[in-house]
């Protein structure tokens, strides 16, 4: 069964300060890893997807990595600003490469003006 | 374009009464899911669909829950004799091509059901 675990699960930073959100899983045979991003009382947005053949993805001020072999996952966040305050989820498919997506619990931000 | 929408934004019953929740796909996505997120915690798969037909019904935590989508678009997930343990928000995602590394789901901004 696929589990993923993300670490911290919350992190309070000062405005302007680099940070890294960690997240594991269990099974390695995925075909991508999803990063999303929840505001309070909201849904869920995408904020990158890796694909298994690549090992970083960039979208502006975030950079999310995957080792696959090791079962793991970065995002970075450079230049953290107020409005990046938020609860971010990481996804993977299910066992066996299931469409279903499997999340950790996430990680509650909070950037500090 | 429009996103996914579900209805109702918030719903409130008494324990054993039935609930229908709806949820709007972005038009031309062949893949809806609907997944359940209590509080401080991710979301969890309830049931996907493909077309009209329920591909995977895994997450489904007994026979009280059921979902249909009867024309391959709009999903009504249907909850009897509900339970205060059913409280929670209910998220519905679409896909293009679920079969695709590079597909995305796409997340409404769920249902909160408080059972009393």
């Amino acid at each position: 069964k696929q589990e993923v675990t993300q670490i911290p699960a919350a992190l309070s930073v000062p405005e302007g300060e680099n940070l890294v959100l960690n997240c594991s899983f269990t099974d390695s045979a995925i075909y991508n890893l999803q990063w999303f991003r929840q505001d309070p009382g909201k849904g869920l947005t995408s904020l990158l997807l890796i694909q298994s053949s690549q090992r970083e993805q960039t979208s502006g001020r975030l950079n999310a990595s995957l080792d696959k072999s090791s079962g793991r996952s970065t995002l970075y966040i450079a230049a953290s600003q107020p409005g990046d305050s938020a609860t971010y989820l990481c996804a993977v498919p299910g066992q066996g490469g299931s469409e279903k997506l499997v999340f950790g619990k996430g990680t509650k931000l909070t950037v500090n003006p | 374009g429009a996103g996914v929408s579900q209805t109702p934004s918030n719903k409130v019953t008494e324990k054993g009464k039935y609930v229908e929740l709806r949820c709007d796909p972005i038009s031309g996505h062949t893949a809806l899911y609907w997944y359940r997120q209590s509080l401080g915690q991710g979301p969890e798969f309830l049931i996907y669909f493909q077309g009209t037909g329920a591909a995977d019904d895994s997450g489904l935590p007994n026979d009280r829950f059921f979902a249909v989508r009867p024309e391959g678009s709009v999903s009504t997930l249907k909850i009897q004799r509900t339970e205060r343990g059913d409280s929670a928000v209910y998220l519905c995602a679409s896909s293009l091509r679920p079969t695709l590394s590079t597909d995305t789901q796409y997340f409404g901004p769920g249902t909160r059901l408080t059972v009393l």
